[in-house]
């Protein structure tokens, strides 16, 4: 079985430009998460889909963070503009069901550097 | 809001020997979830463990065991026969029951196997 896709792995950007990250979940699973881990920090959520639906977003800085899961299967975040701060890794994960506590797995993550 | 708080950033073990990861966290809910997660160097994100709060008896995955004291509010793990491929960095993470799937994580301990 494949695990959480994201591509890219590395993006390098200069302030103020856009942004996007793509994630593909397992196969058959419902509920997608996004995290941003900053260095020598644990993952905090973004956002919390069930299927198509954004359920949690209350931690997304919603001034220039976006993201979408049309669908329900693969989901883009993006970011514009970009401001050096916004360096991190973003992680993607995905569970089987909805409001089950099922284990999260989580994909490889965009580091991202903004200069 | 719940808090997840690891007082180790760093520790270091002989092959073969045991370590315990320390995790204390704060919460006010009775029913919850932890987790001990391990991400090395390659940054994926793998679940080594899950406890559930209303089972008193503490989890165990082959090499790996927690020490729950729920009326402490601590979560340790337990590695016994370290191995080399344990090198990485351990994330505990709390999640409230019948809440929003938030997984709250800790700033992690990373622990070095050495030969």
């Amino acid at each position: 079985e494949a695990g959480v896709v994201q591509s890219p792995r590395y993006k390098i950007i200069e302030k103020k430009q856009p942004v996007a990250f793509w994630c593909n979940p397992i196969s058959g699973h419902n509920t997608l998460y996004w995290y941003r881990q900053n260095l020598g920090q644990g993952p905090e959520l973004l956002i919390r889909y069930e299927n198509e639906e954004a359920v949690d977003d209350s931690q997304l800085p919603k001034d220039r963070f976006s993201a979408e899961r049309l669908k329900g299967v693969d989901s883009t975040l993006k970011i514009q503009p970009a401001e050096l701060g916004d360096s991190a890794v973003y992680l993607c994960a995905s569970s089987p069901l909805i409001r089950v506590f099922e284990t999260q797995y989580f994909g490889p993550g965009t580091r991202l550097l903004v200069l | 809001a719940q808090t997840v708080t690891q007082s180790q950033p760093e520790m270091s073990v002989q092959e073969a020997e045991t370590v315990t990861l320390s995790c204390t966290y704060d919460t006010s809910e009775n029913n919850y979830y932890l987790f001990w997660y391990k991400q090395p160097p390659s940054r994926q994100m793998i679940l080594v463990i899950r406890q559930e709060a209303y089972k008193q008896q503490n989890a165990t995955e082959n090499r790996f065991s927690v020490n729950f004291q729920k009326a402490a509010k601590s979560f340790s793990l337990k590695i016994s026969d370290s191995q080399l491929g344990d090198t990485a960095m351990y994330f505990c993470a709390f999640m409230k029951l019948g809440g929003s799937e938030k997984l709250v994580f800790g700033k992690g301990t990373k622990l070095t196997v050495n030969p």
